[in-house]
């Protein structure tokens, strides 16, 4: 049981170059979320798809765009990627939206922006 | 907007020794709470969460949490560190649907 998959886990780009990051996950989960980790900042929210066919912006959307493609995945955008933007990614998803969910992640995305 | 406050980015205690890891929270309705753990270069996962049923809350690998709403506070206890125990951990309160995360605290063990 794979759970949260996401890609790549290492990439370095450019200022001004674009990518996206991937994510699936196998467990028929409705939610997905895309987080960035920051020293010293917990986790803040970039955006969320509470299910499929809908996306919703988060806590840090500027500079990001979102797809969710189907249940199963959920992409991540960076169109022109900025040094503010070096982060860990984390993708994650949850059965249902609600305040007692139970949130799974994967496994991270280290970005450095250049 | 409801914030969480964990006391200590670094707690450094020795194998054995009682673990002791501060969350406080602000909240002007009972929250739901939660309690995550991030290994070295993995992602997080959950150790315990409260929703209301009862003040103590046991989590996975010898850890619990005490509710205690006239202190707002969440601290995770577990009476005897392992060095399996070394990681990062982050407090997390449920607000409008999505969670809202404390700074996290690392915890160091020394043998």
């Amino acid at each position: 049981n794979a759970g949260v998959t996401q890609t790549p886990k290492f990439q370095v780009l450019k200022t001004g170059q674009s990518m996206t990051l991937q994510c699936a996950q196998d467990m028929n989960h409705n939610s997905m979320y895309w987080y960035r980790q920051d020293p010293g900042m917990g986790l803040r929210l970039i955006y969320y798809s509470a299910s499929e066919g809908t996306t919703d912006k988060g806590e840090v959307p500027n500079g990001y765009n979102v797809s969710r493609l189907n249940k199963r995945e959920f992409s991540l955008r960076l169109e022109s990627a900025a040094p503010s933007q070096t982060s860990v990614y984390f993708c994650a998803s949850s059965e249902a939206r609600g305040p007692q969910a139970t949130i799974y992640f994967g496994e991270g995305s280290w970005l450095t922006v250049v | 907007a409801q914030s969480v406050t964990q006391l200590g980015s670094h707690v450094s205690v020795s194998e054995g020794a009682l673990v002791l890891l501060r969350c406080n929270y602000s909240s002007s309705v009972p929250p739901y709470l939660f309690w995550y753990v991030q290994y070295p270069n993995q992602g997080l996962q959950l150790l315990l969460k409260y929703t209301s049923a009862a003040t103590l809350v046991k989590g996975i690998n010898g850890f619990e949490a005490e509710f205690k709403k006239s202190e707002t506070s969440f601290h995770l206890t577990k009476p005897s560190a392992h060095m399996s125990d070394a990681a990062e951990y982050f407090c997390a309160v449920s607000e409008n649907y999505q969670l809202i995360w404390g700074a996290g605290t690392k915890l160091i063990i020394k043998p």
